[in-house]
């Protein structure tokens, strides 16, 4: 139990052009997931909260109207880089709250923008 | 401002013997502390949950220790595997936010 997919698990674009990843939770229900961001043996640093039916709670950096979030089912987040550039070039992980403290993580998306 | 220091970078272990990952903070009280295994071009994993009034948790050949009086958490494998190889992250929680450290790289050697 307490699986999440992402998808696609690797994109290439060109920059200028917007990529949607998708991060879903497949045996339970997520009212909150997180989005985070990895760079190479770097740690992950959460980007943002994202609350089913809300607005999600970007970090401190992080620009909203780059990133856009949509939490619109209790098992689907979205995550949208709009008019990516070379320095968006990064693995996202998306995780779901599984239950107290229990966050479950995706396999990762590699995004890749030349 | 908050910090998490996992101290080795990178730890080589003989197979068969017990590796042990160190995670220190400050300027933080997290409720929970979790470990997670993260293998390269992979999301984490879950590995075991410590909470702040816990002092000890243990899971298979996995054991966690906690002391909130050093702001520090201790990780080891017991009876080490070539399939242990990985890096390790730990994790602080509280206030439904998680920060991570920046992980140690553990190679088993058969």
């Amino acid at each position: 139990g307490a699986v999440v997919s992402q998808h696609p698990s690797r994109v290439i674009c060109k920059s200028g052009t917007s990529v949607k990843i998708e991060c879903r939770s497949l045996d339970f229900q997520a009212t909150t997931m997180f989005w985070y961001r990895q760079f190479p043996k770097q740690s992950l640093m959460l980007m943002a909260t994202s609350n089913e039916g809300s607005k999600a709670t970007y970090e401190q950096g992080v620009e909203k109207d780059k990133f856009l979030i949509n939490h619109a089912s209790l098992t689907l987040s979205t995550l949208t880089v709009t008019s990516a550039h070379p320095e968006d070039s990064s693995f996202y992980i998306c995780s779901a709250r599984f239950r107290d403290y229990e966050q479950y993580f995706g396999p990762g998306t590699r995004l890749t923008v030349t | 401002s908050q910090k998490i220091e996992q101290n080795s970078e990178a730890l080589n272990i003989q197979e068969g013997k017990t590796a042990t990952l160190t995670c220190n903070y400050t300027n933080y009280s997290p409720a929970y502390l979790q470990w997670y295994r993260q293998d390269p071009g992979r999301g984490p994993v879950f590995l075991l949950l410590i909470r702040e009034n816990e002092k000890e948790k243990r899971k298979e050949r996995l054991k966690v220790t906690f002391d909130t009086t050093l702001k520090q958490s201790l990780f080891h494998i017991t009876a080490s595997q070539p399939a242990d190889s990985a890096t390790y992250l730990c994790a602080l929680v509280r206030a439904s936010k998680i920060i991570f450290g920046s992980g140690t790289r553990l190679s088993i050697r058969p």
